[in-house]
């Protein structure tokens, strides 16, 4: 079966600071994979996802994410993040014929 | 509808006591998810249906959860006997083509069983 590794499970930083949130699944397969991301009060939406070609994708909000098939990995990464991006982040993972499989989340607090 | 719409927003239930939990996905979407979210544990997939295929079960957590989805639209969460260690939001998703396509989420129903 798949899964999800986050981590990290609180990250806070500094407004400007850069931030890296990792994910590691478990599928030897061809996967599809995701972040999303909640907002307080808010309901799950989608911030980038990858399906095939160029494993830097990039997503909403200056988000972007590399998959490197050889570590299982699919990394989140932002350059400067923003108060507004308070969150809590969440990557998952679907092989197409499997349910989409989510890790346990990554809480980002920035501070001003 | 333009979302996923969940109902009720909000269900306080006693200890014992049976409940239903409504999912109105989005048009013509397919695949229809119902994932538990507990504090620090993340989504947990519970159950999903993909068009008029056998619905995948695997996560449901005990034989007091079951789902169904009528006319490959609408969906519905019953929860028997609950426990309180029911308690959690209840989302439900739904996407064009399973696993392929983006999953859109309703608001949620946070279920507080006393």
């Amino acid at each position: 079966a798949q899964s999800v590794s986050q981590h990290n499970h609180h990250v806070i930083l500094s407004e400007a600071a850069s931030l890296e949130l990792g994910c590691n699944y478990s599928y030897g397969g061809t996967v599809n994979l995701f972040w999303y991301v909640q907002y307080p009060g808010q309901h799950l939406q989608l911030l980038l996802k990858y399906f095939s070609g160029d494993p830097l994708v990039k997503g909403i909000k200056g988000f972007e994410a590399e998959f490197i098939k050889s570590k299982f990995s699919f990394n989140l990464r932002k350059p400067s993040v923003q108060w507004s991006d308070t969150a809590e982040y969440f990557c998952a993972v679907s092989s197409g014929n499997t349910p989409l499989v989510f890790g346990k989340g990554t809480r980002l607090s920035v501070i001003a | 509808g333009a979302g996923v719409s969940q109902s009720p927003s909000n269900k306080v239930t006693e200890k014992g006591k049976d409940v239903e939990l409504r999912c109105d996905p989005i048009s013509g979407h397919t695949a229809l998810y119902w994932y538990r979210q507990s504090l620090g544990q993340g989504l947990e997939f519970l159950i999903y249906f993909q068009g008029n295929s056998a619905p995948d079960k695997s996560g449901l957590p005990s034989d007091r959860f079951s789902a169904e989805r009528t006319g490959g639209s609408v969906s519905t969460l019953t929860i028997q006997r609950t426990q309180q260690e029911d308690s959690a939001v209840y989302l439900c998703a739904s996407s064009a083509i399973q696993g392929f396509t983006e999953a859109f989420f309703g608001q949620g129903t946070r279920l507080t069983v006393v």
